[in-house]
């Protein structure tokens, strides 16, 4: 059975701080790896990985895919309050066309 | 303009009644999908449509149903319903040739008595 997991599942953190959050998955024929971040609603887009070892970045934001591990990680760097969120990473296999979501990680940023 | 939008934004029903969520996109993508979202368990699929013709079940879809009424509108109906689905329910959309990138509409939240 195809699934995501996400770790920690929360994480508090002060504002200047580094965190890095994780993502495991199993699907079948792996094609793609997302991370989302939901602030308020509705989850906005952040990266989208498909290949090993190539970091993405957005900012103070990156990410980057371990395929022999099976894993990814979110990385943010001199954290603000307004990174706080709760962040999603989502998995898609070339057999299916939707996407397998994780629980997410909350993630809160303190002045 | 939002390109996604969901009504209603939230929503308090009673056990057995039919309530119906909306869903409009103004991005012209074919492909729509129904997510709840519950604590601790992540965004759940409950249904997508590939086309007008074409509605599939997602991996929660028992006590759903869903109409693609045009390429811009899809509808989730909770025919009876129950306390356990109260969520936040999110529409979204993708185009085929992108599919891994998916635009969420703003959720409708829903609470069942």
């Amino acid at each position: 059975e195809d699934k995501v997991v996400q770790s920690p599942l929360s994480l508090v953190v002060h504002e200047g701080d580094t965190v890095t959050l994780n993502c495991s998955y199993e699907v079948t024929n792996f094609r793609s790896l997302l991370w989302y971040k939901q602030e308020k609603k509705a989850p906005t887009f952040l990266f989208m990985l498909t290949s090993s070892g190539i970091e993405k970045k957005s900012g103070r934001l990156s990410s980057i895919l371990d395929k022999k591990e099976l894993s990814s990680i979110l990385n943010i760097t001199a954290t603000q309050t307004g990174d706080s969120a709760i962040y999603l990473c989502a998995v898609e296999g070339y057999n299916t066309d939707k996407l397998i979501f994780g629980t997410g990680t909350r993630l809160q940023v303190f002045p | 303009d939002a390109d996604v939008t969901q009504t209603p934004r939230n929503r308090i029903t009673k056990t057995g009644k039919r309530i119906m969520l909306e869903c409009s996109q103004t991005k012209g993508h074919d492909r729509m999908y129904w997510y709840r979202q519950d604590p601790g368990l992540g965004l759940r699929l409950i249904y997508y449509s590939f086309d007008v013709k074409d509605i599939n079940k997602g991996e929660i879809s028992d006590g759903y149903s869903v109409s693609r009424q045009a390429q811009a509108k899809f509808s989730l109906s909770l025919e009876s319903a129950i306390p356990n689905q109260t969520a936040l329910y999110f529409c979204a959309t993708s185009d085929p040739g992108q599919q891994e990138t998916q635009y969420f509409g703003p959720g409708t939240r829903l609470l069942v008595l």
